[in-house]
């Protein structure tokens, strides 16, 4: 069955660090998510990508984060210079045409 | 603006008992969708169900169940003769038909404990 993967399912990071997490969206799959969990809270949503741009975006994605597609599979997140309250799970999604969104397993990012 | 309200944050029930995990959305849309996803101790999001607004009937699949009730904006999930996996986090979830990438609101999430 086709999903979506994410990796790494674990990256700690230094606060200002760089950090780029990677997800393959199912191959068939044209409208792109990153959303993310902290610890014991609700999912709240990021970007939303189609057609190889940003279609919507939160107040939380904010200069210090970006998204992109560089090689026609991969939808990265990178986030420039990582503070303490980035901490959480982020989740990759993507949406075919039946509307439902299939997220992968996560990416926890620990800040220290 | 969308919005998504799941009351109960936690349950906790004996295995064999059913559970209805309730959901109140808000929205301007005419045309929406409903979500139920599964977040078990692992970490994942697991899809369980989308319905759309113009369709009321309800649902069935083996266990589960959802009533939505588009009089009261409500979508709730009920799990008859629960079992000791079915312990997660249960989010249920709002998406808009405004744009193909309308994005998904969640709820806060309700835990449920299945004990033995």
């Amino acid at each position: 069955e086709p999903e979506v993967t994410q990796t790494p399912s674990h990256q700690v990071t230094q606060m200002g660090q760089e950090v780029i997490l990677r997800c393959v969206p199912i191959s068939n799959h044209l409208y792109f998510y990153w959303y993310r969990q902290i610890l014991g809270q609700k999912v709240e949503f990021l970007v939303s990508f189609y057609n190889n741009e940003i279609s919507e975006k939160s107040e939380i994605f904010d200069d210090q984060f970006s998204v992109e597609r560089p090689d026609g599979s991969n939808f990265t997140l990178k986030i420039r210079s990582t503070k303490l309250e980035d901490s959480a799970m982020y989740f990759c999604a993507s949406k075919g045409n039946t509307g439902e969104l299939f997220f992968g397993e996560g990416s926890r990012l620990t800040v220290l | 603006a969308q919005k998504v309200t799941q009351a109960q944050t936690e349950i906790s029930v004996v295995e064999k008992e059913d559970v209805t995990l309730d959901c109140v959305y808000e929205t301007r849309d005419t045309t929406y969708y409903l979500f139920w996803y599964k977040q078990p101790p692992s970490g994942e999001l697991v899809f369980l169900i989308r319905r759309n607004s113009f369709d009321e009937q309800n649902e069935i699949s083996g266990r589960y169940s959802w009533n939505f009730q588009k009089s009261t904006s409500s979508f709730n999930f009920t799990i008859t003769a629960s079992q000791v996996v079915d312990s997660a986090v249960y989010f249920c979830a709002l998406r808009g038909a405004s744009g193909a990438n309308s994005k998904l609101t969640f709820g806060k999430g309700i835990t449920l404990s299945v004990r033995p």
